[in-house]
């Protein structure tokens, strides 16, 4: 079975402090592909990264890193010097090549207060 | 502008009454999906079509019918709204199944 597991609901940090979303993932396919996309209170649904299950190496985009192991099935976000534009809800993703079906998790509502 | 476009954004119905929401693509994806996104549940796929004429069930397909006869077009259809989809819908589309995903601007619909 394939599933995404987001276990925090909702986090609050203070404007300037590191945050890390985390997912775990479930699946039995050796060839996966994992996603986050954040979705700001305005509702629309923003791509923020992809992973395949062959690239483990981290990834860091300005504030943003990710960090994949396989080892733990996790695919962790995190935000460093979190902002108040960053409040928003983020969704882990996972799409496997059996079935060619997308499973996002529950989401992690975050609020960076001021 | 490469977008995907829904409509309508905001529909109230009554149950029974059979209504269908419009999902576009101008960036030629071969890939489409519809997803219900529900407090607590995060997004759920809905549908999800490979190619045109090629569509397949998501988690959960109950209650709704999808057609892809355009590349670019994939509408949602409810044949007998019932209270319980009542939600916020989105349709995405993607080169393919594994890339980056386009989504729509959401649909909330309301079925009394």
């Amino acid at each position: 079975a394939q599933k995404v597991t987001q276990a925090q609901t909702e986090i609050s940090v203070v404007e300037k402090e590191d945050v890390t979303l985390d997912c775990v993932y479930e699946t039995r396919d050796t060839t996966y592909y994992l996603f986050w996309y954040k979705q700001p209170p305005s509702g629309e649904l923003v791509f923020l990264i992809r992973r395949n299950s062959f690239d483990e190496q981290n990834e860091i985009s300005g504030r943003y890193s990710w960090n994949f192991q396989k080892s733990t099935s996790s695919f962790n976000f995190t935000i460093t010097a979190s902002q108040v534009v960053d409040s928003a809800v983020y969704f882990c993703a996972l799409y496997a090549n059996t079935g060619n079906q997308f499973y996002f998790g529950t989401g992690t509502s975050l609020t960076v207060i001021p | 502008e490469a977008q995907v476009t829904q409509n309508p954004r905001y529909l109230i119905t009554v149950t029974g009454k059979k209504l269908t929401v419009t999902c576009s693509q101008n960036m030629n994806h071969e890939y489409m999906s519809w997803y219900r996104q529900d407090p607590g549940l995060g997004l759920r796929q809905i549908y999800y079509s490979m190619n045109v004429e090629v569509t397949d069930k998501g988690d959960v397909p109950e209650g709704y019918k999808v057609s892809r006869k355009e590349k670019r077009n994939f509408p949602l259809i409810l044949e007998s709204p019932s209270p319980n989809q009542t939600s916020l819908y989105f349709c995405a589309s993607s080169l393919q199944g594994w890339t980056e995903a386009f989504f729509g601007q959401g649909t909330r619909l309301t079925v009394v």
